[in-house]
């Protein structure tokens, strides 16, 4: 079964909205999880990651104001992108290191957010 | 900064084929190597993982192997199937990046009844 949801699995919203993705993870805690994303036809692009109790860690040219990470709990993060504009449409993708394994990421299904 | 490449971009095979799909980068100061499916508007599903100290790993008709010193890993996929049909992605974990991967652009393969 799925080890790692994601919610919405896809969104169309207006231009200036903001929309919230969550990434939970269904079959153990995660203190750590990432957000990547990945435009089409392209790979996946670490955004930032996410970390219980602290703040996000954000990757060079990624607006931290413009993309709010909240890991609210071990098993839950959400990613808001805020006042969304038509170049963020995007596919975004949520991982969890393995626990066991900690040497494996768990991805989720993807969030398709398409803005207008 | 890692750049990981896949070659080629896309492939188009008849079923039954064998085929070899290769990634490349550029730092080999790795931890390992991951490769993954992903299926269109889908999420990733890992095929493969190698230690940077191993050569190879293999699972069912599947085949992965690692030269580290080289910048290279090649995917082998034996006798190949319509199910197959998919975009594989390799990732490589460095050795202080912590968890981060950081991914090559894809192979799209198409496997042809």
């Amino acid at each position: 079964g799925a080890v790692v949801s994601q919610h919405p699995s896809w969104v169309i919203c207006k231009s200036g909205t903001s929309v919230k993705i969550e990434c939970r993870s269904l079959d153990f805690q995660a203190t750590t999880m990432f957000w990547y994303r990945q435009f089409p036809k392209q790979s996946l692009m670490l955004m930032a990651t996410s970390n219980e109790g602290s703040k996000a860690t954000y990757e060079q040219g990624v607006e931290k104001d413009k993309f709010l990470i909240n890991h609210a709990s071990l098993t839950l993060s959400t990613l808001t992108v805020t006042s969304a504009h038509p170049e963020d449409s995007s596919f975004y993708i949520c991982s969890v290191p393995g626990l066991v394994r900690a040497d494996t990421q768990y991805f989720g299904p993807g969030t398709r957010l398409t803005v207008l | 900064k890692q750049e990981v490449t896949q070659i080629p971009a896309a492939l188009s095979v008849p079923e039954g084929e064998n085929l070899v799909l290769n990634c490349s980068f550029t730092d080999s100061a790795i931890y390992n190597l991951q490769w993954f499916r992903q299926d269109p508007g889908k999420g990733l599903t890992s095929l493969l993982l190698i230690q940077s100290s191993q050569r190879e790993q293999t699972s069912g008709r599947l085949n992965a192997s690692l030269d580290k010193s080289s910048g290279r890993s090649t995917l082998y996929i034996a006798a190949s199937q319509p199910g197959d049909s998919a975009t594989y992605l390799c990732a490589v974990r460095q050795e202080t990046s912590g968890s981060r991967l950081t991914f090559g652009e894809g192979t799209q393969l198409t496997v042809n009844p």
